[in-house]
């Protein structure tokens, strides 16, 4: 267990619809990035943010955003969904004062109908 | 081009074998390289974390950089069945920057 937990697990929803995804980072660890795996394109960095503020941005899609809320947790808001964003959405944290090993959660299963 | 480059394989070899994972890179600005395996699409497990050029051991796995030739490499000896999975390479130009992975190496290992 990498102590990132991201819910919901599965997530099945239809074109043009709106989701949101959730991720609570290791205990103590200010940084949190998102991905994204599709079958053809691998694991793609979408957005970074450290301790509240937007560290750097990857392809994110305009339909997209990120937050990272006091608490650390953060959630990232897909919108207008189309079919091919169906994927996996992995959320991982790090701790900048060490090394800076970024470590992963189980992931979000995205599937658009 | 892609930044990272990794043969997607897959990779199928008996058990207790030495397996070679390897890739390259373009970017001469990564410093940080790591390995993580996947299993199943389940969420990517850190295996090695190497900063800069050298070479890394943790058990039976062994991670080298030559900045040189922009190339990493992993290796796993004695490998097990329970080693087949997806090694994925990723690389990152800052300390807790954002990683770029290659697209994986899916390795079975035969028993």
């Amino acid at each position: 267990d990498s102590g990132v937990t991201q819910t919901p697990k599965h997530l099945i929803t239809a074109t043009g619809q709106r989701v949101t995804l959730r991720c609570s980072p290791r205990s103590g660890d200010l940084s949190v990035y998102w991905y994204q795996q599709s079958l053809d394109q691998g694991l793609q960095f979408l957005i970074q943010y450290y301790n509240g503020e937007e560290r750097a941005k990857g392809n994110i899609l305009e339909r997209f955003s990120a937050q990272q809320f006091p608490d650390l947790h953060s959630e990232l808001n897909l919108s207008s969904l189309e079919l091919g964003d169906s994927a996996l959405y992995f959320c991982a944290s790090s701790a900048l004062s060490k090394q800076g090993e970024a470590f992963f959660g189980q992931g979000t299963r995205l599937t658009v109908v | 081009q892609k930044e990272v480059e990794q043969d997607p394989g897959p990779l199928s070899v008996p058990e207790g074998a030495i397996v070679s994972l390897n890739c390259t890179y373009s970017n001469s600005a990564f410093q940080y390289f790591m390995w993580y395996r996947q299993y199943s699409r389940k969420g990517p497990e850190l295996l090695m974390y190497t900063y800069s050029s050298g070479n890394k051991e943790d058990g039976r796995f062994t991670a080298q950089v030559d900045k040189s030739s922009k190339y990493i490499s992993l290796f796993i000896r004695d490998s097990q069945p329970s080693d087949s999975a997806t090694y994925l390479c990723a690389m990152s130009a800052l300390q807790g920057g954002k990683l770029i992975f290659g697209q994986g190496t899916e390795l079975s290992v035969k028993p």
